[in-house]
């Protein structure tokens, strides 16, 4: 079945420094891609989407770019800050109609200043 | 003007107890989802319903069972609770299955003692 590895427990970077959090998928479809995040107390909330390929998705500086070749999705950002701290999810859905999203199991960031 | 909510937040109950949440959405979608999100932030689909038909139905006790009385509502009632069913449960809609993104309530903390 469909499944998402993504770099997991905790990531601790200082205010201002880089940020990958790695992310690979596994599917037979052709996947569209996400990248979820989620704030204490709340639900998970759209961070950013490639729907095809080559795509790359954007969003409050971070950035993932799809990539068929290597089935990875990788978030990136130059410059964290603390507002940045969350937990971050990649999913993948299928084209397919009648699939959910599927998720990987979440990679904590905790930036401190 | 919250796109989807969902009641109760917290639900504390006994082992053996009948519970009920409650789920609404005011986005048009046609598309509805419970998801469970355990106690290391793993999430996983359980039920679908798109249109009021249900669509998807995961690996889950015959304890929980969905109901969509129109396509604005899903909820969830779980019979015979049990210690293993606490959790977060999050409510979570999509115009259509496939590749639209979802968008997700706040969550039901469910504590079974």
């Amino acid at each position: 079945g469909d499944s998402v590895v993504q770099t997991e427990g905790q990531v601790l970077p200082s205010e201002g420094d880089s940020l990958i959090v790695n992310c690979s998928y596994e599917t037979t479809q052709y996947p569209s891609l996400f990248w979820y995040v989620q704030y204490p107390g709340e639900g998970p909330q759209l961070h950013l989407k490639a729907m095809k390929a080559n795509d790359k998705g954007r969003n409050k500086g971070f950035e993932a770019m799809y990539r068929k070749e290597t089935t990875s999705f990788h978030l990136e950002k130059d410059s964290v800050q603390e507002s940045d701290s969350a937990v971050y999810f990649c999913a993948l859905t299928s084209s397919q109609a009648g699939t959910a999203l599927i998720f990987g199991k979440g990679t904590t960031l905790s930036v401190s200043s | 003007d919250t796109a989807v909510s969902q009641t109760p937040k917290y639900l504390v109950t006994q082992m053996g107890n009948d519970k009920s949440i409650k789920c609404e959405q005011n986005l048009g979608h046609d598309t509805m989802y419970w998801y469970k999100q355990d106690s290391k932030k793993f999430l996983k689909i359980m039920f679908s319903y798109n249109n009021k038909e249900l669509i998807i139905n995961e690996t889950v006790p015959n304890r929980f069972s969905p109901k969509s009385p129109d396509k604005a509502h899903l909820n969830l009632h779980i019979n015979s609770l049990e210690l293993g069913d606490s959790a977060v449960y999050f409510c979570a809609s999509s115009q259509r299955t496939g590749e639209s993104p979802l968008h997700f309530g706040n969550g039901t903390r469910l504590t079974v003692t």
